[in-house]
């Protein structure tokens, strides 16, 4: 089982559209969790931390949920500019750092 | 936005050859971070440096040898790669001890012949 897992995309929706992505991660002991954006060809770039009360910026609301072991993003009114690939990064003690693959995401008009 | 500077952006070498990567943070940041990501793949770690010490060597081989002479700097030296090795080089920075997010460099994209 991979560590950081995250839905298969890609995600095709219209603009105006809500999309929800989730993430699964393996280790209990997971302490910090964030969600990236990766536009192509470019570095990843910091969307929002996820915390567990959730949180919530703009049209971007992340949810964490330690019990079942995942996080999940929602994202509101789509706009063509959100299409790119979202990473879902889980860190353990220390600096460890884990990326899940990515989903794609295609906001289309 | 200039926080981490990554050079060069793109680098074609022979298996043979001898380079370094260069990464430098403007963000008075403490951990330094070396990531490949190969396509179709997700990023992984390679190495993290906090206050110029290392902290993680994610069972890299040693063909790959980062240096770091203080905390604002990060070098990855590249010796005898192989053609697997063809990826892109990210650069990170964070403050404290591994759980605030990470800031990225654009990257070297490397091509081994």
């Amino acid at each position: 089982r991979k560590e950081v897992e995250q839905d298969p995309g890609p995600f095709n929706v219209p603009e105006g559209a809500t999309v929800a992505f989730n993430c699964t991660y393996s280790n209990s002991a997971s302490q910090s969790f964030f969600w990236y954006r990766q536009d192509c060809r470019k570095e990843p770039k910091l969307l929002m931390s996820v915390y567990s009360s959730g949180n919530e910026d703009g049209r971007f609301t992340a949810q964490l949920n330690r019990a079942s072991q995942y996080i999940s993003l929602l994202i509101r009114d789509s706009k063509l500019s959100d299409s790119a690939t979202y990473l879902c990064v889980v860190t353990g003690g220390g600096f460890k750092t884990i990326f899940g693959a990515g989903t794609r995401l295609f906001v289309k008009a | 936005e200039t926080g981490v500077t990554q050079t060069p952006r793109h680098l074609v070498m022979g298996m043979t050859n001898k380079k370094s990567l260069k990464c430098e943070q403007h963000l008075g940041h403490n951990a330094m971070y070396w990531y490949k990501q190969s396509a179709k793949k997700p990023l992984e770690l390679m190495f993290v440096y906090n206050f110029k010490e290392q902290t993680e060597n994610n069972s890299v081989p040693s063909r790959f040898s980062p240096e770091c002479p203080n905390s604002s700097h990060l070098f990855l030296h590249l010796h005898t790669l192989q053609p697997e090795d063809s990826a892109l080089y990210l650069c990170a920075s964070s403050f404290g001890q591994g759980n605030q997010p990470q800031h990225f460099g654009d990257g070297t994209r490397l091509s081994i012949l």
